[in-house]
Formats: C-alpha cells, structure tokens, sequence
C-alpha cells in the first residue's frame, strides 16, 4: 500500500529462534501498530506506538516487543519464534487515534 | 467486554445484484465506523466511513447505513462484480480509542 511497507513479506523460521519484521512508513503518521491475523480470530493488536519511543501492549502482547526509533520506523521482535505465533502480522498507520487505518500488504510468518 | 462482530460470515450473490453486509456493534459510545475490504493475500483496505451524526453516506457503488438506535451497521455494494470478491469487516472508534475490528464476511461473487 502506497506509503506503508513491511518486510519480509513471507519468511519461515525454526521455533525459539529471534525475528524482527518491519514497518516502514512515508507519511509521518504519529500512529503504527501491529496486529495479526488467524482464522476465527480476525485482527488482534499486538503492540502500538503513539510517537518516537512511546509504545504500548495491546491484547495479545505476550512474547513479542516492539521498537521505534524513528518515526518512519516500527519493528516487531519475536523474543523466542514458537509455533503458535505462526500467523499473518499487519502494520498499520493512523494520523491520529479517532480516524482509519492504513494498512500494510502483511507478511506471512511460519514458525517450524 | 465492548465488540464488533457480523451476522453472516459467508455471502454469496449473482453478478450484477446488490450485496448487503452487516454488522453489529454493542459499544453505543463509538462515534466513528469503517468499512474495510481484504482480498487474498492483501492488507484490508478502506471502503468507506461514517460517524454516528450520521445516518447514510455513499460512494462509489457503495453505501454504509448506521442504525444507532439498534447498533447496527450496513456495507450495501450495487451492481456487485467479481472483483468485489472479498472479505469485508467493520470497525469501530470510541470516542479517540484505537478500532475494534469485527470477524469480517466474505462475500462471493458468482459469475
């Protein structure tokens, strides 16, 4: 999506290993946030950021962390890949907290 | 606690007919809603929005009904086409909280 990138797009992992996605963004949103996507589950908020260092849990937060250093950059980190976090994580943007979201194109995570 | 959900989790209609979508929500604190769309392999993508001042608002094709008296909210497509193939969810922002997302239908198109 058009000022919004996440990398990879797809990886496969082996279980208790570390990985890092990332969100890029180019539109000086103040919000990002992580969700993933399950079946039966819809999207789920993992963690979120108001601004530079200013993050917070969202619902599902447990084995993952989250860094922004910059305000085009959020990173999600999976401490220790385990086989349930297998799943499609979204990045998302927002100027603000009572408008819409944009959202990335996903990246489809496997953990083996 | 406070959710989206939808009544239909799969719709299916002939090419050409109008498409309904529902939703209800049971937070009568939110004041703004979203339509979003997902296809395969997609991030899910804005259709469109309304606030609760509102009743109806149209786009292209498309209408979004709010019926705040019953919590219900309505994503109605005209002239549905295959590329409408999706599935589509609603959300809901309460007063500057983040969205709540529903489970999302999805709607078939069948040619």
């Amino acid at each position: 999506d058009a000022g919004i990138t996440q990398s990879p797009r797809h990886k496969v992992t082996e279980t208790g290993t570390p990985v890092t996605l990332r969100c890029h963004q180019t539109e000086n949103h103040r919000y990002m946030y992580w969700y993933r996507q399950d079946p039966g589950h819809g999207l789920r908020l993992i963690h979120y950021s108001y601004g530079v260092k200013d993050t917070d849990k969202g619902e599902v937060s447990d084995g993952y962390s989250v860094s922004r250093s910059k305000t085009e950059d959020f990173l999600l980190t999976l401490e220790s890949a385990t086989s349930s976090q297998t799943s499609v994580y979204f990045c998302a943007i927002s100027e603000d907290r009572s408008g819409g979201y944009t959202f990335g194109s996903g990246t489809r995570l496997t953990v083996v | 606690g406070e959710s989206v959900g939808l009544h239909l989790p799969t719709l299916s209609v002939q090419e050409g007919d109008n498409s309904i979508i529902n939703c209800a929500y049971s937070n009568s604190a939110s004041d703004y809603f979203i339509w979003y769309k997902q296809e395969s392999g997609k991030g899910p993508q804005f259709i469109i929005d309304i606030r609760s001042n509102m009743d109806k608002r149209q786009g292209q094709r498309v209408t979004v009904l709010l019926n705040k008296t019953v919590k219900h909210l309505s994503l109605q497509i005209a002239a549905t086409q295959p590329g409408d193939s999706a599935v589509y969810f609603c959300a809901e922002n309460n007063a500057g909280n983040m969205l709540t997302f529903g489970g999302g239908t999805r709607l078939m198109v069948k040619p």
